[in-house]
């Protein structure tokens, strides 16, 4: 099975960098994936890494070290809209089952 | 048009009725989920299908059952609903070709059992 941490609350302040770690222990690891999820909304897809490295996608990047069994996201020109819930999902077993374990979820609230 | 439809959007029940949740999708992807989130507990999986043929339990299907009638549709069932069983349900999917894991959730269907 598999089984992820991350801080359940982060605060920061409009125009920030803000980082959200991710530490997992799994079996059959494939992958970190970030989602966004706003209010009770459906979640959405930000972010995959396969590789160990950094992915960017705008404001947001996303990095991860499988030696560390740790990842992160990390948001930089932080705005009021990215108030919001965050959750790591690590992929696996590998093959054809592509499953995903959703961590518990980073609440961000984004201060004026 | 979504492309993910979840019905109803909400729903309240008493305990022991039997209640089913629709899913459809317009994306033709062959992967399906459904998930439960609970206050604090993040996503967890009910039941997945890679195919109409092929269903499997996720981490907590105890007092779930679901159908995949078609490729577009992918229903989950409550035969006797509880009040622990009070959540967000959400439907998704994804693409078996995708390298990146990525699915597409529904808007959810907020469940209360009383």
């Amino acid at each position: 099975g598999q089984s992820l941490e991350q801080p359940s609350e982060v605060t920061a302040v409009e125009g920030a960098i803000v980082q959200i770690n991710c530490t997992y222990q799994t079996s059959g690891f494939y992958g970190l994936s970030w989602y966004q999820q706003h209010d009770g909304g459906a979640p959405t897809f930000l972010s995959y890494n396969g590789l160990d490295g950094l992915e960017e996608t705008g404001r947001f990047s996303s990095f991860l070290s499988r030696s560390d069994s740790y990842g992160y996201l990390l948001l930089q020109e932080l705005q009021m809209k990215d108030s919001a819930s965050y959750f790591c999902a690590a992929g696996g077993p590998s093959g054809s089952a592509r499953q995903l374990t959703f961590g518990s979820g980073t609440q961000l609230t984004v201060l004026p | 048009d979504a492309d993910v439809t979840q019905t109803p959007r909400n729903r309240i029940t008493k305990t022991g009725k039997r209640i089913m949740l629709e899913c459809s999708q317009t994306k033709g992807h062959d992967r399906m989920y459904w998930y439960r989130q609970d206050p604090g507990l993040g996503l967890r999986l009910i039941y997945y299908s890679f195919d109409v043929k092929d269903i499997n339990k996720g981490e907590i299907s105890d007092g779930y059952s679901v159908s995949r009638q078609a490729q577009a549709k992918f229903s989950l069932s409550l035969e006797s609903a509880i009040p622990n069983q009070t959540a967000l349900y959400f439907c998704a999917t994804s693409d078996r070709t995708s390298p990146s894991y990525e699915q597409y959730f529904g808007p959810g269907t907020r469940l209360t059992v009383t």
